[in-house]
């Protein structure tokens, strides 16, 4: 069975500082996805950032960085120059092969960024 | 860019009654999902559709729900007989066949419905 631990249930960050948001999983798979999710107040889920287990560098996309450490099992993602509309939950995800299996949630981070 | 549709994105029912909802997945897509998340909780999954039928479900997908494609576009989740802790959001989210791109294993997930059982 898989499991995503999300340790922070709220982060604080000043405007255009970086942060990190934490996430760690368990899974007996050697092939996985891991994902991270923005959920703004507004309610719907925004895909960010994908890393698979077998990519041997650490996935971007404009401000997203994911901080992926295969032997301690994290997939943290760091937010760079942090904006005020960044301020939501953010989940961390994953799925298992072959194919396209069902996401296994975290239960989320609350990041609000300040003025 | 294509995207997941939703409807109703509220709705509002009274315990007992049947409610049905709808989705339309992105048209070249072949997984389909159904996740809900109750209030101030994480997203949990209830089940997954390939090929006209079910391929997984979770212990949630219990004989109170089911799923269709009635057609070559809509998704739909049924409800037969709702109870208060079915109030939550519920989201549909597709994904194309895997390996067709590098991100294959993403999940498009629609605004999601809001469903609200009195």
């Amino acid at each position: 069975a898989q499991k995503i631990t999300q340790t922070q249930p709220g982060m604080f960050v000043q405007e255009k500082e970086a942060v990190t948001l934490d996430c760690t999983y368990d899974t007996s798979d050697q092939s996985y996805g891991l994902f991270w999710y923005k959920q703004p107040s507004s309610g719907e889920m925004i895909f960010l950032i994908y890393q698979g287990s077998y990519d041997e560098q650490n996935a971007t996309e404009g401000r997203y960085s994911l901080n992926f450490q295969k032997a301690r099992k994290s997939a943290n993602l760091v937010i760079s120059a942090s904006q005020l509309g960044d301020s939501a939950m953010y989940f961390c995800a994953m799925s298992t092969n072959p194919g396209n299996t069902p996401l296994v949630f975290g239960k989320g981070t609350r990041l609000s960024v300040i003025a | 860019e294509p995207e997941v549709t939703q409807t109703p994105s509220h709705q509002v029912t009274q315990m007992g009654q049947e409610v049905i909802l709808r989705c339309v997945p992105i048209s070249n897509h072949l997984y389909f999902y159904w996740y809900r998340q109750i209030l101030g909780q994480k997203v949990e999954f209830l089940v997954s559709f390939y090929n006209n039928e079910i391929s997984e479900k979770s212990e949630i997908f219990d004989d109170q729900f089911s799923v269709e494609r009635p057609d070559g576009s809509n998704f739909t989740l049924k409800i037969r007989s709702t109870k208060l802790e079915d109030s939550a959001m519920y989201f549909c989210a597709s994904s194309p066949l895997a390996g067709e791109h590098s991100n294959s294993y993403e999940q498009y997930f629609g605004p999601g419905t809001r469903l609200t059982v009195t």
